[in-house]
């Protein structure tokens, strides 16, 4: 079966710190992987999407960046960290035409 | 911005159905409605989607009007785990980096 796969599950980092999240996906080859990241109370805002190793695409431009190094692997990075990077960060993949299936997020929290 | 308006809030009493309604009147021949649901401090789970046929699944069934602006997600017999943020989006089938999260409505299930 597919499975994905986000940790870690919390983090707290200061202000000016490096930031990598990493996701995999296992059960599928050739995935579209997506970066997704949620205010309190608010839906989800959609950061990166790609559609194949080395190709990503960036829907807002931020302090934020992705890479995708493996088919399966999906990594959200920043060199610097804003108060306002601080939220819950949700990673999806799906194969083309299906529905989206999430991971179960990292809660961030910048002081 | 989502394409879909939902009410804030929801009540449901445990063990009855709980009809979470959608409006979706400028949706588009080649898009479908998909619903998710969201509990707290996890991924959003997907739940069910349809064109315009009616759809049920173990989860849920999804009711579309004929002019296809709006649709009912029917929980059936509703529990106290059913308790969560559900979403309701459209976008085209052949797209999903166009998944427009709105604030979703809060359904709270009471014993």
């Amino acid at each position: 079966s597919q499975t994905i796969h986000q940790w870690p599950a919390t983090l707290v980092q200061p202000v000016g710190s490096p930031l990598s999240l990493e996701c995999t996906v296992e059960g599928t080859s050739n995935p579209n992987l997506y970066w997704y990241r949620q205010a309190a109370g608010r839906g989800l805002q959609l950061l990166f999407y790609s559609v194949g190793i080395g190709q990503i695409s960036s829907e807002v431009p931020q302090n934020l960046s992705a890479s995708r190094p493996q088919d399966r692997q999906f990594i959200l990075s920043s060199k610097k960290l804003l108060l306002s990077d601080s939220g819950f960060y949700l990673c999806a993949f799906d194969i083309a035409g299906q529905p989206q299936h999430f991971g179960d997020g990292t809660r961030l929290s910048i002081l | 911005d989502a394409k879909t308006t939902q009410p804030p809030s929801m009540d449901c009493a445990e063990g009855r159905a709980a009809n979470l309604p959608c409006n979706h009147s400028t949706i588009s021949g080649n898009e479908y409605v998909y619903w998710y649901r969201q509990i707290h401090s996890q991924g959003p789970q997907y739940i069910i989607h349809g064109l315009k046929n009616n759809e049920t699944n173990e989860m849920a069934s999804l009711i579309i009007t004929e002019d296809r602006k709006s649709s009912t997600l029917i929980l059936p017999h509703a529990t106290l785990r059913d308790t969560a943020v559900y979403y309701c989006i459209v976008r085209p089938w052949y797209n999903n980096n166009d998944m427009r999260f709105g604030a979703g409505t809060r359904l709270t299930v009471k014993p």
